[in-house]
């Protein structure tokens, strides 16, 4: 089982629709977690860490659920400009940050 | 605001081939990284540093070598280049290694045919 595990996707969504992706994490050990994400023949960029008690940015929301070992992101109201792969990272602490394979997203007008 | 600056963007190798990918960041970070990318697949830690003169293998470091003489600069180097060696690299930086941003190079997309 992989440490990091993500639907592949592809999600296709219209305009102003709410999708939300999900990761699961094998290591009960981890600590810290965080979704990236990045565009086509691009780097990585942060978009939000995850905490227990959940955080949001704007249209972005993201949650972490120890019990189960999962984390989520949720889009609300989505923009043409939110077509990307979004990468699970977790972290065990020292230097072990374990990326996911990435969620693809493509939001259609 | 240059960041992390990968050079070269791309390059084609021959098998057998040897090469060194520069990285370079102007953060002032401790933790430097290598990350390999195949397509469709997440990104998998090749080598790691916690500071000049310091350097440890992650998941992947075979075929690769490090060093890190300079807080600034940490080159990957690839000797007998190999098909499988065929992806893109990013080179990232962060000022501690847990609960704090990563920020990544371009990218090098490196062919070994």
């Amino acid at each position: 089982r992989k440490e990091v595990e993500q639907d592949p996707g592809p999600f296709n969504v219209p305009e102003g629709a709410t999708v939300a992706f999900n990761c699961t994490y094998s290591n009960s050990a981890s600590q810290s977690f965080f979704w990236y994400r990045q565009d086509c023949r691009k780097e990585p960029k942060l978009l939000m860490s995850v905490y227990s008690s959940g955080n949001e940015d704007g249209r972005f929301t993201a949650q972490l659920n120890r019990a189960s070992q999962y984390i989520s992101l949720l889009i609300r109201d989505s923009k043409l400009s939110d077509s990307a792969t979004y990468l699970c990272v977790g972290n065990t602490g020292g230097f072990k940050t374990i990326f996911g394979a990435g969620t693809r997203l493509f939001v259609k007008a | 605001n240059a960041g992390v600056t990968q050079t070269p963007k791309f390059r084609i190798l021959k098998i057998g081939q040897s090469m060194t990918l520069q990285c370079t960041q102007d953060m002032n970070h401790n933790y430097m990284y290598w990350y390999r990318q195949d397509p469709g697949m997440g990104l998998k830690l090749i080598y790691y540093s916690v500071g000049a003169g310091i350097t440890d293998k992650g998941e992947v470091p075979n075929g690769y070598n490090v060093s890190r003489s300079t807080t600034e600069d940490f080159p990957l180097r690839l000797e007998l280049a190999a098909p499988s060696q065929t992806s893109v690299y990013f080179c990232a930086s962060s000022y501690l290694t847990r609960d704090t941003e990563a920020f990544f190079g371009q990218g090098t997309r490196l062919t070994v045919v």
